[in-house]
């Protein structure tokens, strides 16, 4: 079984413009989370969407925002890219529910200039 | 809200020895998950081990178990007979369950980096 895929891996962008990341999950999952990572804030949640709803946001402007489509497939979208949003932004599927894990991807490296 | 700490932002053992990461949490919560997952430095988060709230035993995975104290908040991993690949980022994840109106956010510590010594 194939696993969760991102795309792009690396993205270099300029402050102003804005960016959109795709996520695919394991086949069958339905959820999928997107974090963020950096070195001085760690790993902190962005939002999750299960079956193209968004269930839960995280404390972000409102400059970040997904959606998720009907074959579980996920996009991030971040506008007016600031500095301080360079980072690794991560994303994760399960299948949802009790204790099943989430499986990550390998990450979008975005770096703003 | 829920915290996740981890005290320890280094950690190094020698191969073949044992080392236990510390993870204490913050929660109003009775009943949850419990995570440590690894992210070796190619950055592919990987599970290492889960715990539930409500489950007593301690959870073990091979070489990896964890000591689970409930009243005391604390969530430890230890790791027997280290390897040279077990070098990576660990980190401590809470989760809600789902019927208490939780989703599947993770919230995570800030990690302990493991060197393993030859």
């Amino acid at each position: 079984k194939a696993g969760v895929t991102q795309t792009p891996r690396y993205l270099i962008k300029t402050r102003g413009q804005q960016v959109t990341l795709s996520c695919s999950p394991i086949s069958g999952h339905r959820s999928v989370s997107w974090y963020q990572q950096t070195p001085g804030q760690g790993l902190q949640f962005l939002f999750e969407y299960f079956s193209e709803t968004q269930r839960n946001k995280g404390n972000f402007p409102g400059r970040f925002s997904g959606r998720q489509f009907s074959n579980s497939r996920s996009e991030m979208n971040v506008s007016t890219l600031e500095l301080g949003d360079s980072a690794l932004y991560l994303c994760a599927s399960s299948l949802a529910g009790g204790i099943y894990e989430q499986y990550f991807g390998p990450g979008t490296r975005l770096t703003v200039t | 809200a829920q915290t996740v700490t981890q005290s320890q932002p280094e950690m190094s053992v020698q191969e073949a020895e044992t080392v236990t990461l510390s993870c204490t949490y913050d929660t109003s919560e009775s009943d949850y998950y419990l995570f440590w997952y690894k992210q070796p430095p190619s950055r592919q988060m990987i599970l290492v081990i889960r715990q539930e709230a409500y489950k007593q035993q301690n959870a073990t995975e091979n070489r990896f178990s964890v000591n689970f104290q409930k009243a005391a908040k604390s969530f430890s991993l230890k790791i027997s007979d280290s390897q040279l690949g077990d070098a990576a980022m660990y980190f401590c994840a809470y989760r809600s369950p789902l019927a208490q109106g939780g989703s599947e956010k993770l919230v995570f510590g800030k990690g302990t980096k493991l060197t393993v010594n030859p």
